[in-house]
């Protein structure tokens, strides 16, 4: 299995509401990671967690709130965003933090602020 | 700081060769990638250069690298609708340091 699953694939919420974006990998990987892209630009690191523990947060509002329960999830819980938050959410994994270049992506989660 | 600068955009016919250009400010970088975003989907890795080689083959793809000039290139011999796509340079300084991604140059295959 070498696939990274992000559920949902797409997601309008308001500004008040209070959602989460899951990733999962069975690969086996110890470096989980989210991404943000807005459109027709590249990804931007947010969040790194290596072997379940927090390692890089690239200076990201308090509104988004990572998770990661075990070695095989990362969530990215969701609150109170801005219309300017929508964005193609990405997740991805690496074998470890030694190897940050060889990332494997899922296929995204879109989302729309109102 | 480092940076990665790609051209915008490149349209090629099918059966012709695609070259995508690639140039890096930090010359201390020593990974250097090959992603590819098809639309509505994430990236793929599609290959890697280490800064101590010249050239990497990998089927019909081809890796150019000048450390001189700080500039990457991907060549895509024989190129099929299928490859049309963004296509993104990335370096790292090292291996566990993250990525710096360029904006992506979007290829657009004629039939």
């Amino acid at each position: 299995d070498t696939e990274v699953t992000q559920t949902p694939k797409h997601l309008v919420m308001g500004m008040t509401n209070k959602k989460s974006l899951k990733c999962e990998q069975h690969m086996g990987h110890r470096a989980m990671y989210w991404y943000k892209q807005k459109a027709k630009k590249p990804p931007e690191l947010m969040f790194v967690y290596s072997y379940e523990k927090l390692s890089i947060n690239e200076s990201v509002p308090s509104r988004f709130s990572p998770e990661c329960p075990n070695s095989s999830l990362l969530n990215l819980h969701l609150h109170a965003l801005q219309p300017e938050d929508s964005a193609l959410y990405l997740c991805a994994s690496s074998e470890d933090r030694e190897n940050t270049g060889e990332l494997f992506f899922g296929e995204g989660s879109r989302l729309t602020v109102l | 700081g480092e940076d990665v600068e790609q051209s915008l955009f490149l349209s090629v016919r099918e059966g012709d060769s695609s070259v995508i250009n690639c140039t890096y400010t930090d010359s201390s970088s020593t990974y250097l990638y090959w992603y590819k975003q098809e639309p509505g989907a994430g990236l793929q890795l599609l290959t890697y250069i280490f800064s101590n080689m010249d050239m990497k083959q990998d089927q019909r793809l081809t890796v150019l690298l000048n450390k001189k000039d700080k500039h990457l290139s991907l060549r895509i011999a024989d190129t099929q609708t299928g490859d049309s796509a963004i296509y993104f340079c990335a370096e790292s300084l090292s291996g566990n340091t993250p990525l710096v991604f360029g904006k992506g140059t979007r290829l657009s295959v004629i039939a």
